[in-house]
């Protein structure tokens, strides 16, 4: 199976801050990456598929780049909404696998 | 829009069964991979099973392989997952997805609110 592995697994951040987050895969997968986020209690949202396309209605400030085992999730300017867990997942192969998360927490 | 509800999640004993389903809106359902992923308590996201669009092709993932069996009923806009032999690390909300094929792999999309499942004695 690939291994998905996000840094850092937990950050503080203000408001406006810019925010970048990690995830390497254990073997090449192209473009293949997702990230999702997730609020506590609620169910994952996708924000960016194919390592770098944006799902309709995210807002702007979310960006995704890499391709094949290195990718990055940026928060251009961080709002009170983002406060929320981060996962990226490979759909390159089965299985699918997410990473183990990064939590976004106020500073 | 796109809803998922899913429903069938209660407390159940170790070696137990449940069934879960997940109620389809707002797509066109027959045109859509449909996939189960799960989240322990306090823990990350697992992918657990993938059924086709058309039901001919299912996947799992080595964790429930043997045990749990998914299916659809296109004519009842419906997933279910057949969860047998349950152990206590099944544990976990378990959320149903569909799927967009591009290029041959699927990426998850919309997904429902969950539904929780309790093995335990």
């Amino acid at each position: 199976d690939i291994q998905m592995t996000q840094s850092p697994s937990s950050l503080s951040a203000s408001v406006g801050d810019r925010v970048t987050i990690t995830c390497r895969a254990s073997q090449g997968i192209n473009i293949y990456l997702a990230w999702f986020q997730q609020k506590p209690g609620k169910a994952p949202k996708s924000l960016i598929y194919a390592a770098s396309s944006l799902q309709s209605g995210v807002p702007s400030r979310f960006s995704g780049s890499g391709s094949g085992t290195e990718f990055t999730l940026t928060i251009s300017s961080l709002q009170p909404e983002d406060f929320a867990t981060y996962y990226c997942q490979q759909y390159n192969t089965y299985p699918p696998t997410f990473g183990g998360g990064t939590k976004v927490e106020i500073k | 829009e796109v809803q998922l509800l899913e429903s069938g999640g209660g407390l159940v004993q170790p070696g137990g069964s449940l069934r879960l389903s997940c109620a389809a809106s707002g797509f066109t359902f027959s045109g859509y991979a449909m996939a189960w992923v799960r989240q322990a308590p306090g823990k990350g996201l697992e992918w657990v099973s993938t059924i086709s669009d058309n039901g001919g092709n299912t996947y799992y993932a080595d964790s429930v392989k043997g045990r749990f069996t998914i299916s659809r009923d296109s004519s009842r806009n419906t997933l279910f997952l057949q969860m047998n032999s349950l152990r206590d690390e099944d544990t976990a909300v378990y959320y149903c997805a569909n799927q967009i094929a591009t290029s041959g792999r699927r990426r998850l999309d919309s997904w429902g609110q969950g539904t929780l499942v309790t093995v335990s004695s």
